[in-house]
């Protein structure tokens, strides 16, 4: 069972453009939504995340938009830039103070053309 | 400070031998997760652990995969009689207690069965 499905697959987006990457997912427990970052070669790093009481988060060009009853969330890139080509994923997770066992979506390879 | 450490990052190793795969998490993290990526796919749970215990082995994939941590600290990630579909990259990752602290991945080691 895929819980947190992500699209595109891959995206192609001129230097300066807004890359969009959408999340939907379909556990209702989850309370807690991270984006990870990967280069090549390299393990994922938290990008930025968000808690579903709010419904968008900044963090510089990274803002993240999240719509509780149709249980989506998205990543939008402003002003996209050949260093932010990487693969993005999505993932969620619930409230535990344990641990954090994120369920990862299938990943976005972007690629920023300059 | 020293990040996750992942050891060896590449394994070659031909059908039905045995691997080890070492993680190193970041000193002070209890809990320890193992994920598997696939080429170009998403990120496949594996176990966590807490501590030095495992509440959750939900995600091996058959009884030939096991882990173990050990003081609290280094696990190892053991696939026996490895076969072809085993080929992946597998990450590592820690994480402080708290609440949905974010996840820390080491680079992974890429596993090829010949």
């Amino acid at each position: 069972q895929q819980q947190v499905k992500q699209s595109p697959q891959s995206l192609i987006v001129q230097k300066g453009g807004i890359s969009i990457i959408n999340c939907a997912y379909e556990n209702t427990a989850f309370d807690y939504f991270p984006w990870y970052q990967q280069f090549p070669g390299k393990g994922p790093a938290l990008l930025i995340a968000i808690r579903p009481d709010v419904s968008e988060k900044k963090e510089g060009r990274f803002t993240i938009s999240f719509n509780k009853s149709a249980k989506q969330f998205s990543l939008h890139i402003m002003d996209s830039q050949p260093g932010d080509s990487a693969t993005y994923f999505c993932a969620a997770s619930k409230r535990n103070n344990a641990g954090n066992m994120l369920t990862f979506g299938g990943g976005t390879r972007l690629m920023v053309k300059p | 400070g020293a990040g996750v450490s992942q050891s060896p990052s590449n394994k070659v190793t031909e059908k039905g031998k045995d691997v080890e795969l070492r993680c190193d998490p970041i000193s002070g993290h209890t809990a320890l997760y193992w994920y598997r990526q696939s080429l170009g796919q998403g990120l496949e749970f594996l176990i966590y652990f807490q501590g030095n215990s495992a509440p959750d082995k939900s995600g091996l994939p058959s009884d030939r995969f096991s882990a173990e941590r050990t003081g609290g600290s280094v696990s190892t990630l053991t696939i026996q009689r490895t076969q072809q579909e085993d080929s992946a990259v597998y990450l590592c990752a820690s994480s402080s207690q708290g609440d949905n602290s974010p996840l820390h991945f080491g680079n992974g080691t890429r596993l090829t069965v010949t």
